[in-house]
């Protein structure tokens, strides 16, 4: 019930494609779902993110969209850089403010 | 200008020995963090404090100490240290527990010989 589960654990795309990340979660009592980004030898950053009241946040070039029904949601980015080459983590937050995150994605961008 | 530094940013160590992580933030937050990223990246909490006050202890070998002397600093001793230990742990902060986003230092990659 603490898990979330994310995929692809790695994407390749051009230029320009727009990559999509998803995440399950099973705990309903999960009220703040962030997106966080990491570069080699940093830390994760918080990227975007998107409480279970709204179905869809959009930031730049990074939307959200939440299914509450399906205990589902997804990052998309729109015209996708190289420089958005990274890992991207999803997270659910419990009710002690815990951040659970799920496995990672690594995205690649090829020019 | 950092607002979450991390000493040191490696750290190699025979098995056995005792190491801590030092970590502080001039966000003026309440909350802090330590989480553990393993050789697949997966990122697991460790503890969390607020205030100074221990909130979060998962199930975490009690060879690993945090210590908050106050707000700004929290620390991480390890006893003892095993192969399983060899990481990268990262310190985080949040404004209070309630309140995201997690501010994440660079992490300390901890390498056990």
């Amino acid at each position: 019930q603490q898990q979330v589960k994310q995929s692809p654990q790695s994407l390749i795309v051009q230029k320009g494609g727009i990559p999509i990340i998803n995440c399950a979660y099973e705990n309903t009592a999960f009220d703040y779902f962030p997106w966080y980004q990491q570069f080699p030898g940093k830390g994760p950053a918080l990227l975007i993110a998107i409480r279970p009241d709204v179905s869809e946040k959009k930031e730049g070039r990074f939307t959200i969209s939440f299914n509450k029904s399906a205990k589902q949601f997804s990052l998309h980015i729109m015209d996708s850089q190289p420089g958005d080459s990274a890992t991207y983590f999803c997270a659910a937050r419990g009710n002690t403010g815990k951040l659970i995150f799920g496995q990672g994605t690594t995205l690649q961008v090829k020019p | 200008d950092t607002a979450v530094s991390q000493t040191p940013k490696y750290l190699v160590t025979q098995m056995g020995n005792d190491k801590s992580i030092k970590c502080e933030q001039n966000l003026g937050h309440d909350t802090m963090y330590w989480y553990k990223q393993d050789s697949k990246k997966f990122l697991k909490i460790m503890f969390s404090y607020n205030n100074k006050e221990l909130i979060i202890n998962e199930t975490v070998p009690n060879r690993f100490s945090p210590k908050s002397p106050d707000k700004a600093h929290l620390n991480l001793h390890i006893n003892s240290l095993e192969l399983g230990d060899s990481a990268v742990y990262f310190c985080a902060s949040s404004q209070d527990l309630g309140n995201q986003p997690q501010h994440f230092g660079d992490g300390t990659r901890l390498s056990i010989l």
